[in-house]
């Protein structure tokens, strides 16, 4: 029930398209969803994150689609660009009532945007 | 400063040694946590600090495996005895406040150890 389910493994896209990651949780105390992106060598980095009162969170090119019922959220990279290439996380967290905030992260998502 | 920084960067050690990793967090972050990153497990949590207490220590994997914060500040996570299996990326993430705030951890570099 902490897992949190991530597709695809790995996705090419031209650039200028939009790629999307999908993440699904069972665990339904998940409060905050952030997402991460990291380049090889270094920590991963927060982009984005969303709470379970809202559908829809847009920073610049990256969207979050939120579905409370279906248990599912996914990213969207408006006019992807080669330095968007990298590998993307999702995670959970409960923050209210949650004693430690701990993240549970997908398993990643290669993303390759080619020129 | 003005992010999470980690030491060492790379660490290679000889199985059966100990190793020491330090982190340093962003001023004023009360929480701090200890991750894994590694091929096949992909990231996962291990030690959560609020303060200098450690509440959560349920990721670590086996009692070869320690954490320490001091001063509210610097934290050193130490594996005894090493072991093959135990080369990942480790990872530390500082967060302004522990249970009820926003929930942002921001990660460091990441210590690279390699066990021989």
């Amino acid at each position: 029930q902490q897992q949190v389910k991530q597709s695809p493994q790995s996705l090419i896209v031209q650039k200028g398209g939009i790629p999307i990651i999908n993440c699904a949780y069972e665990n339904t105390a998940f409060d905050y969803f952030p997402w991460y992106q990291q380049f090889p060598g270094k920590g991963p980095a927060l982009l984005i994150a969303i709470r379970p009162d809202v559908s829809e969170k847009k920073e610049g090119r990256f969207t979050i689609s939120f579905n409370k019922s279906a248990k599912q959220f996914s990213l969207h990279i408006m006019d992807s660009q080669p330095g968007d290439s990298a590998t993307y996380f999702c995670a959970a967290t409960v923050i209210y009532g949650g004693a430690t905030n701990k993240l549970i992260f997908g398993t990643g998502t290669l993303l390759a945007v080619q020129p | 400063g003005a992010g999470v920084s980690q030491s060492p960067s790379n660490k290679v050690t000889e199985k059966g040694k100990d190793v020491e990793l330090r982190c340093d967090p962003i001023s004023g972050h009360t929480a701090l946590y200890w991750y894994r990153q590694s091929l096949g497990q992909g990231l996962e949590f291990l030690i959560y600090f609020q303060g200098n207490s450690a509440p959560d220590k349920s990721g670590l994997p086996s009692d070869r495996f320690s954490a320490e914060r001091t001063g509210g500040s610097v934290s050193t996570l130490t594996i005894q005895r090493t072991q093959q299996e135990d080369s990942a990326v480790y990872l530390c993430a500082s967060s302004p406040g522990g249970s009820g705030g926003l929930g942002e951890q921001f990660f460091g570099p990441g210590t690279r150890l390699t066990v021989l």
